[in-house]
């Protein structure tokens, strides 16, 4: 079955500070795994995104580390801006002849000035 | 930036009511998919179309479910009798191409139905 869920609801963090959300996944061949941010009301905006053959990427202010001996999955977020507040998803690449992301339940991070 | 665009962005409809959910994807996209999200819950698959066919459900995607593709521009999904349980947000996407490692998804901003 596929089960990607978080580990924290929410995530309080003071302007400036780095923010870490957790994430884990139960299958074991999927391939490619994205974060996604929600803001309230608008759908979900890719933010970065991770091949299962690398163990960490990083763009711009934001970091993802995958480590698949525990099917974790992370998303680092330095020196947190108050436009950073919103509900992050993890999803990954569920492989079965088609492609399709399945999603986590969703982590809200409140940026508090 | 090219948007996939949903409408209407807040549908209230009575139980047992058919409604329609109109999205329109990029331009150049050629996999459509829909997903749904209540209130507090993850997101989650229903359907995707490729080719003017369904490539894949999900189990919430039975038969009050139907996805079509009536001219180039539009994608949209039907619930024929709906149910307090389908009050929901609605999300459609787009791809170019049908991996996400090739190509990503964009999403439109969502569709809230709410069912009275």
């Amino acid at each position: 079955g596929e089960s990607v869920g978080l580990h924290l609801p929410t995530l309080s963090v003071q302007e400036g500070d780095n923010s870490i959300i957790n994430c884990a996944y139960s299958n074991s061949a999927s391939d490619y795994f994205i974060w996604y941010k929600q803001e309230s009301g608008k759908g979900p905006q890719f933010i970065i995104d991770i091949r299962s053959n690398m163990d960490k990427r990083q763009g711009q202010r934001v970091t993802v580390l995958l480590n698949k001996t525990v099917k974790h999955l992370s998303l680092q977020i330095a020196a947190t801006q108050p436009g950073d507040s919103a509900v992050y998803f993890c999803a990954e690449n569920i492989r079965n002849g088609n492609n399709r992301l399945a999603f986590g339940k969703g982590n809200q991070v409140v940026v508090i000035p | 930036e090219p948007e996939v665009t949903q409408t209407p962005s807040h549908q209230v409809t009575q139980m047992g009511q058919e409604v329609i959910l109109r999205c329109v994807p990029i331009s150049n996209h050629l996999y459509f998919y829909w997903y749904r999200q209540i209130l507090g819950q993850k997101v989650e698959f229903l359907v995707s179309f490729y080719n003017n066919e369904i490539s894949e459900k999900s189990e919430i995607f039975d038969d009050q479910f139907s996805v079509e593709r009536p001219d180039g521009s539009n994608f949209t999904l039907k619930i024929r009798s709906t149910k307090l349980e389908d009050s929901a947000m609605y999300f459609c996407a787009s791809s170019e191409g049908g991996s996400p490692t090739a190509y990503g998804y964009t999403f439109g901003s969502g569709t809230r139905l709410t069912v009275v």
